[in-house]
């Protein structure tokens, strides 16, 4: 079985500030990891997905994750906050089998003040 | 490709009506999936299809939710009846195997 914890349900960042959202995955086997961005009456949007190979990805509009499997851990970053950039963000993870299944986290808003 | 389609994209109807949701997945995914999202749940997987087949269905929460997949363009989630409690936003998603999901604008349905 895979879970997905996204700590804090809110964050808050300046606009220019480094936004860094966390997420831990449980997985007995290797996973797949997926950041996606949900922006309000819209559906979720692909921001960046590791696979296999390179373990710091980069995604669209400047944000990148680093997989890290001893800390079982997915972190979203961006250096600078931008007003554009408050979402919702979603972690997800799904395992190498070649099933497509994906297991979400609850979400973690980012909210962005001028 | 103009990506995951859905209709209606908003819906609005009252309790004891049937509910009929729509998607049309992108040409050539060969997995469809049904996901709600509702402020105290969050987003929950319903079912998915592979290759036109429900493949786990276990997400539908009871009897009144039914899903098919008559071919590879096209998808119902129907409610029949509807309740108040079924006021969520629905998705639809696609996507190749193994690989990230693709995901409709949703339908945002309204039971009173």
């Amino acid at each position: 079985a895979q879970s997905v914890t996204q700590l804090g349900s809110h964050v808050s960042v300046s606009e220019g500030a480094l936004v860094l959202l966390r997420c831990n995955y449980s997985s007995s086997v290797p996973p797949y990891l997926f950041w996606y961005v949900q922006y309000p009456n819209q559906g979720l949007q692909l921001l960046l997905k590791y696979t296999t190979g390179a373990t710091l990805v980069k995604g669209i509009n400047g944000f990148e994750a680093e997989f890290k499997k001893s800390e079982t851990s997915f972190h979203l970053t961006k250096p600078s906050a931008h007003m554009s950039d408050a979402a919702e963000y979603f972690c997800a993870v799904s395992d190498q089998s070649g099933y497509s299944t994906l297991t979400f986290g609850k979400g973690t808003m980012l909210l962005v003040s001028p | 490709d103009a990506g995951v389609i859905q209709s209606p994209r908003h819906e609005v109807t009252e309790m004891g009506q049937e509910v009929t949701l729509r998607c049309k997945p992108i040409s050539g995914h060969d997995y469809l999936f049904w996901y709600r999202q509702t402020m105290m749940r969050g987003l929950e997987l319903l079912i998915y299809f592979n290759n036109n087949v429900p493949i786990d269905d276990s997400g539908m929460p009871e009897d009144r939710f039914s899903a098919k997949m008559p071919n590879a363009s096209f998808s119902t989630l129907k409610i029949q009846p509807s309740e108040p409690r079924d006021s969520a936003v629905y998705f639809c998603a696609s996507s190749l195997i193994g690989a990230e999901q693709y995901f409709g604008p949703g339908t945002r349905l309204t039971v009173t």
